[in-house]
């Protein structure tokens, strides 16, 4: 069964930095590109990191480029998201998840919260 | 950047109901590369159709997918009460890809 499961969200004050982890089973995790998907509260779902398997290619939306980096382990199964000069904006439920071009597998989430 | 629109924004139906569901693309996705996700409140979303029309593993046969170009439909046969949610597209033909922004299924 495939399970990822999320973690080091929190509370952090603007300009902070966290980082976030997604632990994969139950699948070849480095055959797949794997996607961090936000949600801020009572809003849709925003695509703001790509990694591909080959962990060269990335992708980052906009909104998060120049502060957020992706990476990924593929010997501990791990992927990573770290998040630097936060924003109050940057508020949200951030998902991981695995990725075949759509999104097959979604982790439960970690919140995190910016703010003073 | 394709923008994905859907309609409406809040669905008000009764259980056993039929569902139309409608994700307009800003550009043809050329292939079939639309998805749809259902996320009830407080969880995470759930994959529910890929290439259009294909039903993810376990995913019921009252879900329905079509379309093709900039416009596509998720039907819902008979509304069943788990069935209450909101529902996002999904195009993954393009970079980046982009979900539209849901639409609610609410109990009328």
């Amino acid at each position: 069964e495939v399970q990822l499961l999320e973690s080091g969200g929190g509370l952090v004050q603007p300009g902070g930095s966290l980082r976030l982890s997604c632990v994969a089973s139950g699948f070849t995790f480095s055959n797949f590109a794997m996607t961090w998907v936000r949600q801020a509260p009572g809003k849709g779902l925003e695509p703001v990191s790509v990694i591909w398997g080959d962990i060269d290619n990335t992708y980052y939306a906009a909104s998060v480029r120049g502060r957020f980096a992706i990476s990924r382990d593929n010997a501990k199964n791990t992927l990573y998201l770290q998040m630097n000069s936060l924003r109050v904006e940057d508020t949200a439920v951030y998902y991981c998840a695995k990725t075949d071009g759509y999104l097959d597998r979604w982790g439960q989430g970690t919140l995190v919260t910016v703010s003073a | 950047e394709i923008v994905l629109t859907q309609s409406p924004g809040t669905l008000s139906l009764s259980p056993g109901e039929r569902a139309t569901l409608s994700c307009r693309a800003s550009l043809s996705l050329g292939g079939n590369y639309l998805a749809w996700y259902q996320q009830k409140p407080g969880q995470a979303p759930t994959f529910l159709i890929y290439d259009v029309s294909t039903r993810a593993t376990g995913i019921p046969d009252r879900f329905s997918g079509s379309g093709s170009g900039t416009d596509f439909t998720l039907t819902i046969s008979r509304l069943e009460p788990e069935d209450f949610a909101v529902y996002y597209c999904q195009q993954y033909g393009s970079s980046p890809r982009t979900f539209g922004p849901g639409t609610r299924v609410e109990i009328k």
